[in-house]
């Protein structure tokens, strides 16, 4: 099995509304990986996992809340999202976190739409 | 941080044609990847490759590192080859990676 699988792919919720993006893998990778992507733009790194740790937040804003509940599965919480968050949501996973020096697999995304 | 710049921006080409996709970067790396980001969405790693030249199937790869460039080269295109490449190396600190501008691929049957 060598795949990263996010539910749901398509999200549409309101400025009120609390939902989760959910990211599983079952190739014993020990580092995941939270990324932004905007149309017509590079992903942007959100956060990063390892071992179950939170290693790296690049100072996102607290209505994301990550949560790695064990090594396969990766969650993101969302509350109170604004229409510019609007975006695709893409998890990623690699074998351990050294830095930047690992190989990335990314899953499909979600497509989040803020009303 | 480092720049990393790609180029063409945009390329169309007829189905069976070869493509040369450029990765420029600012600063010397240990390594570097491609990925191909296809019509829905989904990035897959076509190559990690921290230097030297690197082959699968119709695709292959070659960094330079010393001269801060890498060659992405695609031969006898399929229309499954549409979408958007990017290239990624580390950032200063080696914390994360720094993803291209991107390509963007369209084959025409």
């Amino acid at each position: 099995d060598t795949e990263v699988t996010q539910t749901p792919k398509h999200l549409v919720m309101g400025m009120t509304n609390k939902k989760s993006l959910k990211c599983e893998q079952h190739m014993g990778h020990r580092a995941m990986y939270w990324y932004k992507q905007k149309a017509k733009k590079p992903p942007e790194l959100m956060f990063v996992y390892s071992y179950e740790k939170l290693s790296i937040n690049e100072s996102v804003p607290s209505r994301f809340s990550p949560e790695c509940p064990n090594s396969s599965l990766l969650n993101l919480h969302l509350h109170a999202l604004q229409p510019e968050d609007s975006a695709l949501y893409l998890c990623a996973s690699s074998l351990s976190y050294r830095g930047a020096n690992e190989k990335l697999f990314f899953g499909s995304g979600t497509q989040l739409s803020v009303l | 941080g480092i720049q990393v710049e790609q180029s063409p921006p945009d390329l169309i080409l007829q189905e069976g044609a070869n493509s040369t996709l450029r990765c420029n970067f600012s600063d010397s790396v240990n390594n570097l990847q491609w990925f191909h980001q296809n019509p829905w969405g989904q990035l897959i790693n076509l190559f990690y490759i921290p230097s030297g030249t690197k082959q699968n199937g119709r695709l292959s790869a070659t960094t330079v590192a010393t001269e801060r460039y890498s060659l992405l080269y695609i031969s006898s295109s399929q229309t499954t080859d549409s979408g958007v490449y990017f290239c990624a190396v580390p950032n200063f600190g080696n914390e994360k990676l720094t993803f291209g501008t991107g390509t963007r691929l369209t084959i025409i049957p």
